[in-house]
């Protein structure tokens, strides 16, 4: 069946990076873009951009440019988010999703930023 | 970036009653809107894709309508199990932009 794996939880000081994992299984890997979604505590959901699998290209939302960074490693039929300087208000679960529409969706990496 | 706004946030209905939800977009994005369904510590689901197109394997209590700037999403009768946060999502350009949610509660 598709699904979608993500890494596991991590807890990151402010100005740090970290690198969220997505490995998809149960379909072909770079048949549909992924898209990265994220949702602080309480709060609503959020779109972050989107890579195409097949040829790398990327669309983020301008709030993200210059701090997240998407790639993609179709050897491995994995997707890769990376957010650096992060700051508390980075405190989120992260989610991956891919599909013909947008239907499967990763369980979520909890990212914590916390001194 | 196309702003989605939402209505209402908040919604106290009982089982069996058929609610209705709204997202208005800021411009005209077609029929390119989905529904999702999210429940505490869950990834979104997917309802309705397409505006009024039904996910496989979701029930058909669920529909949505609308083109264009105004949408709905229509519960047909509650059931238990509907008492969730609904998120609309406008996917007719970049950055998709979501609604900020409505939360279905028991009344």
């Amino acid at each position: 069946q598709v699904q979608l794996v993500q890494s596991g939880a991590e807890v990151k000081k402010p100005g740090a990076s970290v690198k969220v994992s997505c490995k998809a299984s149960g379909y072909t890997f770079t048949g549909y873009y992924m898209h990265w979604v994220r949702q602080a505590p309480g709060q609503g959901l959020e779109w972050m951009g989107r890579i195409n699998p097949n040829s790398g290209g990327t669309n983020y939302a301008q709030k993200f440019q210059g701090t997240v960074t998407m790639t993609r490693d179709t050897s491995i039929s994995t997707a890769y988010m990376e957010l650096i300087r992060l700051r508390s208000d980075d405190t989120a679960v992260y989610y991956c999703a891919t599909g013909a529409h947008l239907d499967v969706w990763g369980p979520g990496t909890t990212v914590t930023v916390s001194s | 970036a196309i702003q989605m706004t939402q209505s209402p946030s908040s919604l106290s209905a009982s089982v069996g009653d058929r609610v209705t939800i709204t997202c208005r977009a800021s411009q005209g994005i077609r029929k390119d809107l989905r529904w999702y369904q999210q429940k505490p510590g869950r990834a979104p689901q997917l309802l309705i894709y397409a505006a009024s197109s039904l996910q496989s394997g979701v029930s058909s209590r669920f529909s949505g309508s609308g083109s264009g700037t105004d949408f709905t999403l229509t519960i047909s009768s509650l059931q238990p199990e509907d008492f969730a946060t609904y998120y609309c999502l406008q996917d007719y350009n970049y950055p998709h932009t979501f609604g900020q949610g409505t939360k279905l509660e028991i009344k």
